[in-house]
C-alpha cells in the first residue's frame, strides 16, 4: 500500500513465509545504509548494514540488497516469525560535505505476521 | 554491557515550559546523536555531539540545544515548548572512526506537550 498521512505502508505475511521490504533512498552520494526494526514503544534496533561498495550482505535470516543504479534497498527476512512484527526503517548516511554521520530515515514499513 | 540509556521514559509539559532529556551512550562510544520521531514517521536528525561540541545540526530551531559531558553522556534541552514538540526523542551513540560507524539507539523519551 501507499503511505497517506500517518498511515504506514503495510506488508502482511503468513508465519513461515519470506518477507521482502523495499526502500527508496534519496541521495546517490550516500555511502552507508542501515535497516532498523522498531517495536511499539521502543527505540530502533539495528538489524543489518551495507556499504555502498557492496550489493548484497547476509545476516542471520536477513539479507540486504542494494541497487545503486535506481537508489533502492531491500530487506529480505527468511521464515518470518510473529516476533518479526514491527515497523522497519531503512536509513542512509549522509556522507557529503559537512554531513558527518547524519542518518536520513525512510518512511517505514509495518510488517504484520499472521500466525 | 549496558546499551544506550535515556531518562526520563515519559514526560508531560505545558506550552512555554522548558525540558531537559538525558542520554548515556553505549560503553566505548564517544559520539551522541539526537533524533525526534513524530508519531507514524521516521526519526528526524536534530544534532550530533562529539568531543563535547555540536558537530552537525539538522533543520531544527535554536530552541533545541544540547550538551555533551566529558564522560560522553549528553543532554537535549528544548525551550519555549510548542504543542508540535510532542514526540519520541531518541538518542543514538556511535564510535567515531572515520565516520564509518553504526548508530545504536536508546529506548527514547516520550514527550507530551499540553
Amino acid at each position: 500500500g501507499e503511505s497517506v498521512g500517518l498511515h504506514l505502508p503495510t506488508l502482511s505475511v503468513q508465519e513461515g513465509d519470506n518477507s521482502i521490504i523495499n526502500c527508496a533512498y534519496s541521495n546517490s552520494a550516500s555511502d552507508y545504509f542501515i535497516w532498523y526494526k522498531q517495536e511499539s514503544g521502543k527505540g530502533p534496533q539495528f538489524i543489518i548494514d551495507i556499504r555502498s561498495n557492496m550489493d548484497k550482505r547476509q545476516g542471520q535470516r536477513v539479507t540486504v540488497l542494494l541497487n545503486k543504479t535506481v537508489k533502492h534497498l531491500s530487506l529480505q527476512i527468511a521464515a518470518t516469525q510473529p516476533g518479526d512484527s514491527a515497523v522497519y526503517f531503512c536509513a542512509e548516511r549522509a556522507s557529503w560535505a559537512g554531513a558527518t554521520n547524519k542518518l536520513i530515515f525512510g518512511t517505514g514499513t509495518l510488517l504484520a505476521v499472521q500466525p | 554491557d549496558a546499551g544506550v540509556t535515556q531518562s526520563p521514559t515519559h514526560l508531560i509539559k505545558t506550552r512555554g515550559q522548558q525540558v531537559t532529556l538525558r542520554c548515556s551512550p553505549k560503553s566505548g562510544h564517544d559520539t551522541v546523536s539526537w533524533y525526534q520521531q513524530a508519531l507514524g514517521q521516521g526519526p528526524q536528525f536534530i544534532f550530533q555531539y562529539y568531543e563535547e561540541e555540536e558537530r552537525q545540526r539538522g533543520n531544527f530551531p535554536d530552541r533545541f540545544s544540547g550538551h555533551q559531558f566529558p564522560n560522553y553522556s549528553s543532554e537535549l534541552n528544548v525551550n519555549a515548548l510548542l504543542l508540535g514538540d510532542s514526540a519520541l526523542y531518541l538518542c543514538a551513540s556511535s564510535e567515531d572512526r572515520g565516520r564509518s560507524d553504526t548508530q545504536y539507539f536508546g529506548p527514547g523519551t516520550r514527550l507530551t506537550v499540553l
